[in-house]
């Protein structure tokens, strides 16, 4: 099993709907989990940070569920601006040690 | 944003020649990192330097080698790549901290064509 294994999508969803992507990883030990996103030819950004049970942030909310090892991102009122492609990460226990998904890509459309 | 830049934003390079590419940050920060980025396949880590000392090397082949003089640069210097080492290739940094809260920042990268 891949560290980090994610749906690459696409995911084609109209304005206002609400989308959720789950992310699977391997060792259950790991103890923090990301989500970042990533814009067509851009850098990744850090969109959210999963330490305990979830995260809100306005319409995004990002859940972790340690019992069956998989995180949820989910975006409510998508807007045409959260099309991106959105990266999944675990941190790997030293120094720098970020491991990524491949990633899933959403598309919002009017 | 400027925090993290990087240059040249594109490169094209022959398997003979010898370049290299440099990330600057200007956010005090004091780890810096290196990774590649291939299409189809999930950001992979290459070297990780705090405080200028490197403490990962993700098994890269020695073509790559990096540089960092100091916590503000670091360079990765390039020497008889293959055509598949193509890829966009993103340096960031973060404070340093060791733990999961260290936040990376990431530059916006340089696209290297090998040929």
């Amino acid at each position: 099993r891949k560290e980090v294994e994610q749906d690459p999508g696409p995911f084609n969803v109209p304005e206002g709907a609400t989308v959720a992507f789950n992310c699977t990883y391997s060792n259950s030990a790991s103890q923090s989990f990301f989500w970042y996103r990533q814009d067509c030819r851009k850098e990744p950004k850090l969109l959210m940070s999963v330490y305990s049970s979830g995260n809100e942030d306005g319409r995004f909310t990002a859940q972790l569920n340690r019992a069956s090892q998989y995180i949820s991102l989910l975006i409510r009122d998508s807007k045409l601006s959260d099309s991106a492609t959105y990266l999944c990460v675990k941190y790997g226990g030293s120094q720098g040690n970020l491991i990524f998904g491949k990633g899933t890509k959403l598309s919002v459309k009017p | 944003e400027t925090g993290v830049t990087q240059t040249p934003r594109h490169l094209v390079m022959g398997m003979t020649n010898k370049k290299s590419l440099k990330c600057e940050q200007h956010l005090g920060h004091n780890a810096m990192y290196w990774y590649k980025q291939s299409a189809k396949k999930p950001l992979e880590l290459m070297f990780v330097y705090n405080f200028k000392e490197q403490t990962e090397n993700n098994s890269v082949p020695s073509r790559f080698s990096p540089e960092c003089p100091n916590s503000s640069h670091l360079f990765l210097h390039l020497h008889t790549l293959q055509p598949e080492d193509s890829a966009l290739y993103l340096c960031a940094s973060s404070l340093g901290m060791g733990t999961a809260i260290d936040t990376q920042y990431f530059g916006p990268g340089t696209r290297l064509t090998v040929l």
